[in-house]
This record gives structure tokens, C-alpha cells and sequence, in this order.
């Protein structure tokens, strides 16, 4: 079945260093990539997504590539802020309509310290 | 605020009892999804509803049930309540059954206890 693996957490950062998360992805069709964010306390948000292959999705300074051909979609940003501490969670649908739900990584807690 | 509504936001209960949590999707959503979220399980999909009816099943306990009514808000009845179904039950829901992109909304979740 479709699977998610992203890195273990916590990632411990400074305020403006350059964050990378790392997602790998098995899947037997052709998948659409996302990549949710969860704040304390709250709910998942859609932070960015990409359909198909060397599409990058980006959002406030978010961006992610799907990459085929090493079926990863890593996510980046050049420089985090304490604002952006928060557990990220990569993951994909299958887009052949026969499974319609999400498929989540285990979830990377980010910290920024200031 | 994602526009997903979820009731009650906490829930204390014994094992063995039986509960109900609500969601009331977006305004003009037809899909309803339940999704929970625990420590050693992570993010699993439970249940679908679209328009009421039941569209697909993940990794749903047979305790477990779920419904759409016609105004198209959901319940998601747990039964026969173990230590072990003490989790973050959450709620989202999209326009479509199933699209390209799918993009689903959270509501901001129960947390369910059991002791």
C-alpha cells in the first residue's frame, strides 16, 4: 500500500536558518503530494501541495519539489521564524479515485529558538 | 479558522462507555472525512462520507461507526470504549468525493480520554 516516511523529529533550529524535512513516498499510482502543518493546539493546515512530477508548491516561504524519480517532495525554507514552530506532516492521495483519503508521514516537530 | 466545526472539543470517559463526536463540514462541502490521531499510531484515515454516503474505510475498528445526515453534518459513534481508543479524532472535509487535488480542511479536533 501507500506509505509516507519522513525524518524523526524534534528539528531544533535557529531564528533565520535554513530548514529542510525530509519526505520519501511509496505509492502505487501516481500520487498528489501535500505537506500539512499542525500548530499547538489546533487543527491541520494545508501549506502547500504539488500534482505531479517537478511541480513545486510554496506558501509563505514554504516551497517543495516532487521529484519522481526519487519519489521525495522535501520541504524547505530559507529561513525560519519562531513563528513557524509546529509539527509537519507530509502526505499524499492516491489520484486514480480509488482511495480518497490521506496518507501521513509520522509528523516532524519543528523548534525555532530565538 | 479552517470553517470545520467539531464538538465537544474535549471527552472524559470510562472504558466500556460508548460516544458521539460531531463535525459539521464547510459551508458547500459534500465530503466528510474522520481521521485519528494518536502517539504510537500516528494520522490514520478512518472513514469517508460524501453526500451522505459511505464512500470509502480505512482503519476503522468494528466498534467504531460513522454517519452523514442530509444536512451534511457527521457523528462518529465509538463503542465498547478501550484505554487504547484515547486519541485526537479529527474531522475535515472538501468539496468534491474525489478530485486531482483533493485539498482537505481540519477541523480542530476532540480529544477523546478514556480511563
Amino acid at each position: 500500500g501507500d506509505s509516507v516516511t519522513q525524518m524523526e523529529g524534534p528539528v531544533t533550529l535557529s531564528e533565520e536558518a535554513f530548514l529542510t524535512i525530509n519526505c520519501t513516498y511509496t505509492a502505487t499510482g501516481y500520487p498528489s503530494l501535500f505537506w500539512y502543518v499542525q500548530y499547538p493546539g489546533e487543527g491541520l493546515q494545508l501549506l502547500l501541495k504539488a500534482t505531479k512530477a517537478d511541480d513545486k508548491g510554496s506558501n509563505k516561504g514554504f516551497e517543495a519539489t516532487y521529484r519522481k524519480e526519487t519519489t521525495s517532495f522535501h520541504l524547505e525554507k530559507g529561513s525560519v521564524q519562531v513563528s513557524d514552530s509546529a509539527v509537519y506532516f507530509c502526505a499524499l492521495t492516491d489520484r486514480g479515485g480509488g482511495r480518497r483519503a490521506l496518507t501521513f508521514g509520522s509528523g516532524t516537530r519543528l523548534q525555532v529558538q530565538p | 479558522d479552517s470553517g470545520v466545526t467539531q464538538t465537544p472539543k474535549h471527552l472524559i470517559t470510562a472504558t466500556g462507555q460508548r460516544v458521539t463526536l460531531r463535525c459539521s463540514p464547510r459551508s458547500g462541502d459534500l465530503s466528510v472525512y474522520w481521521y485519528q490521531q494518536s502517539l504510537d499510531q500516528g494520522l490514520q484515515f478512518l472513514i469517508q462520507y460524501y453526500n451522505g454516503e459511505e464512500r470509502a474505510k480505512g482503519n476503522i475498528l468494528e466498534r467504531f461507526s460513522a454517519q452523514q445526515f442530509p444536512d451534511l453534518h457527521s457523528e462518529l459513534n465509538l463503542s465498547s470504549l478501550e484505554l487504547g481508543d484515547s486519541a485526537l479524532y479529527f474531522c475535515a472535509s472538501s468539496v468534491a468525493e474525489t478530485s486531482v487535488y483533493n485539498e482537505q480542511f481540519f477541523g480542530p479536533g476532540t480529544r477523546l480520554t478514556v480511563l
